[in-house]
Order: structure tokens, then C-alpha cells, then sequence
């Protein structure tokens, strides 16, 4: 079992670029959740999605959107990156909303 | 406003010195606390959940407790591979987790 996949392990970008994190888990879980951790802030939740299908906004959502691909598999685009959206991004699955969250290993974002 | 504040901010230990960490949480509908432990450049990787008042919970030389208004990480003759940076975090009913700053543990032989 890998467990939680995440591609790219590190990207730069242009201010005004777009780009899709993929993330991918092979634990048949049904909940998946987008994270970024910046100095000082720790980790924020930026989406989620409770099962296959559904998709909510977490506590810093504006200038993302995500997509559920399949149960497996969660994506998280930027459209039009900042300097502000420079940070790490961890993508997380449990097997329901109440249950653990497992992380991935992470993708280190930097946008100049 | 969920909440979760831990302290201290950095730790640092003699090898076999033990210590506590300290978790404190202010989070509408907890339904369970949580801790990992981080490594430089990796993602977080679970320890323990926490559901009740008084539970207690044991990993080598890792035990986590909780109260109604705190959790704490007890390191019990800490070695330097228990160096990394432990986070906290409440749950909620619908699986969103507010997590703490984390505390910095480093242990030196």
C-alpha cells in the first residue's frame, strides 16, 4: 500500500500561472481533504470532500477549486496563482468525516 | 471560533529527560483529539485519537491524555529520534480538523 500519493513534490510558477495538485489514495477511503501549512499558521483546511461526489469549502478556499475525480483520486487547481498561495500543500484521506486523517507527503508550492 | 493553541512553542531535552507537551482546544462539537508527529520536509503522521475526558492512550515512549479543556504529550525518556515537530488537533462531526502550531521537540544525546 503507498497510502497517500501526491504529484508534483515541489513546482515553481509565474504569478498569474495555473496548475493541478493531483493526490491519490489507495486505502479505499471515501472522505479526501486539501491542507496548506505555512510558518506560524499551521495546517488549514482549503476543501474537502465528505464522499465521492460532493465537495465543501473549508477555512481558506478562495482562489482554489477542486475536483473529485473518482474515489481515489482528488485534485486541487489553482487558477491564476499569487505570491500569497506560496506554501506547502498537504492532501489528506480517512475512510469517513469523523474518521483518522492520513497525509500524504506533501507538495512544496512556490509562486514568484 | 474553534481554537487549538499549544505550548510550549519549542522544547529541548538531554536524552532521558522526560517532559510533557501541552494541547489546549476550544472546539464546538469535538468529536475527537488528535496528534501527530511531523518530520522535516514530510506530511504528518498519525499517533493517537482521543474521544473522551480522561482517556489515555500509550505508544513506546509516547502517551497522550486528555481533560475537557486539554491534551497533553507525555515523552517518557526521550531518545533523539523523538525529535520532530507534534501537532495537535480537534475534530468536528463532519471531519474538519483545526490544528495547533505545533511544538518542536528536539532531543539531544
Amino acid at each position: 500500500n503507498a497510502g497517500v500519493t501526491q504529484t508534483p513534490k515541489f513546482q515553481v510558477l509565474k504569478t498569474g500561472q495555473s496548475m493541478t495538485l493531483q493526490c491519490a489514495q489507495d486505502m479505499n477511503h471515501n472522505s479526501m481533504y486539501w491542507y496548506r501549512q505555512d510558518p506560524g499558521m499551521g495546517l488549514r483546511l482549503i476543501y474537502y470532500s465528505a464522499s465521492e461526489g460532493t465537495t465543501d469549502k473549508g477555512e481558506v478556499p478562495n482562489g482554489y477549486n477542486v475536483s473529485r475525480l473518482n474515489k481515489r483520486e482528488f485534485s486541487l487547481r489553482l487558477e491564476s496563482a499569487a505570491p500569497s498561495q506560496t506554501s506547502v500543500y498537504f492532501c489528506a484521506s480517512s475512510g469517513g468525516p469523523q474518521e483518522t486523517q492520513y497525509f500524504g507527503p506533501g507538495t512544496r508550492l512556490l509562486v514568484l | 471560533e474553534d481554537q487549538v493553541t499549544q505550548s510550549p512553542e519549542a522544547l529541548r531535552l538531554q536524552e532521558g529527560e522526560s517532559s510533557s507537551l501541552n494541547c489546549s482546544y476550544t472546539v464546538s462539537g469535538l468529536r475527537g483529539l488528535f496528534w501527530y508527529r511531523q518530520d522535516p520536509g514530510k506530511g504528518p503522521e498519525f499517533l493517537f485519537t482521543l474521544y473522551s475526558a480522561g482517556e489515555e492512550k500509550e505508544k513506546e515512549r509516547l502517551k497522550a491524555t486528555l481533560t475537557k479543556k486539554e491534551s497533553f504529550l507525555h515523552i517518557t525518556a526521550p531518545k533523539p529520534e523523538d525529535s520532530a515537530t507534534y501537532l495537535c488537533a480537534g475534530g468536528t462531526s463532519y471531519g474538519k480538523l483545526t490544528f495547533g502550531q505545533g511544538t518542536i521537540l528536539t532531543v539531544h544525546p
